[in-house]
């Protein structure tokens, strides 16, 4: 069965520009979790959903940031307008239940010049 | 709010040789889920082991076992028999509260098994 799938795996842009990232949770999973990794903060929630509705956005850093569940298969996290201290590894993890086992996708290493 | 601490930032072991990795926590909650993730070069987050709060039985997964003191609050993973594979990031998780699902991480340990 597939994992939870990431796109891109590298993201490389600029100050200014918009950024998307897009998560396909594990088939049959309600909850829908992005988390961010830094070296200064280490892992955090940014949002999460279940079915498909946005529980818990208390972790998106600013205005800059949103998050959209459009369906079951399908998630996007989006920065506009994106700033340097955006860098980091941004991870999609998708469960069954609501307290269930989180699976993580591969991540999304983006990189802001 | 809960936190997680993980005091050991990095430790290093011979392959074979058994490794203790400390975790603890600090939470109200009487009901919740402990987590090891282990995190390779390759940055993929992989499930090692879960305990639920209510089992007074500690977790184990083949070479992977916790020992889980609630009083304490402590949760610590042993891996038997270490393998080269096995060299990792590992993050404590912790998730509880009402109707609280987020995972929240200690600042990991980086283990490195050495041949």
């Amino acid at each position: 069965d597939a994992g939870v799938i990431q796109s891109p795996r590298h993201e490389v842009t600029e100050m200014g520009q918009e950024v998307t990232l897009r998560c396909k949770p594990i088939s049959g999973h309600n909850s829908l979790f992005w988390y961010r990794q830094t070296m200064m903060r280490g892992l955090e929630l940014l949002i999460y959903f279940n079915n498909n509705v946005p529980i818990d956005d208390s972790g998106m850093p600013e205005d800059r940031f949103s998050a959209k569940m459009p369906n079951a298969s399908f998630s996007t996290l989006k920065i506009q307008p994106s700033e340097p201290r955006d860098s980091a590894v941004y991870f999609c993890a998708s469960s069954l239940a609501r307290r269930g086992t989180q699976y993580f996708g591969p991540g999304t290493r983006l990189t802001v010049l | 709010a809960q936190t997680v601490t993980q005091s050991q930032p990095e430790m290093s072991v011979q392959e074979a040789e058994t490794v203790t990795l400390s975790c603890t926590y600090d939470t109200s909650e009487s009901n919740y889920y402990l987590f090891w993730y282990k995190q390779p070069p390759s940055r993929q987050m992989i499930l090692v082991i879960r305990q639920e709060a209510y089992k007074q039985q500690n977790a184990t997964e083949n070479r992977f076992s916790v020992n889980f003191q609630k009083a304490a609050k402590s949760f610590s993973l042993k891996i038997s028999d270490s393998q080269l594979g096995d060299t990792a990031m590992y993050f404590c998780a912790f998730m509880g509260g009402q109707g609280a699902q987020k995972l929240v991480f200690g600042q990991g340990t980086r283990l490195t098994i050495n041949p």
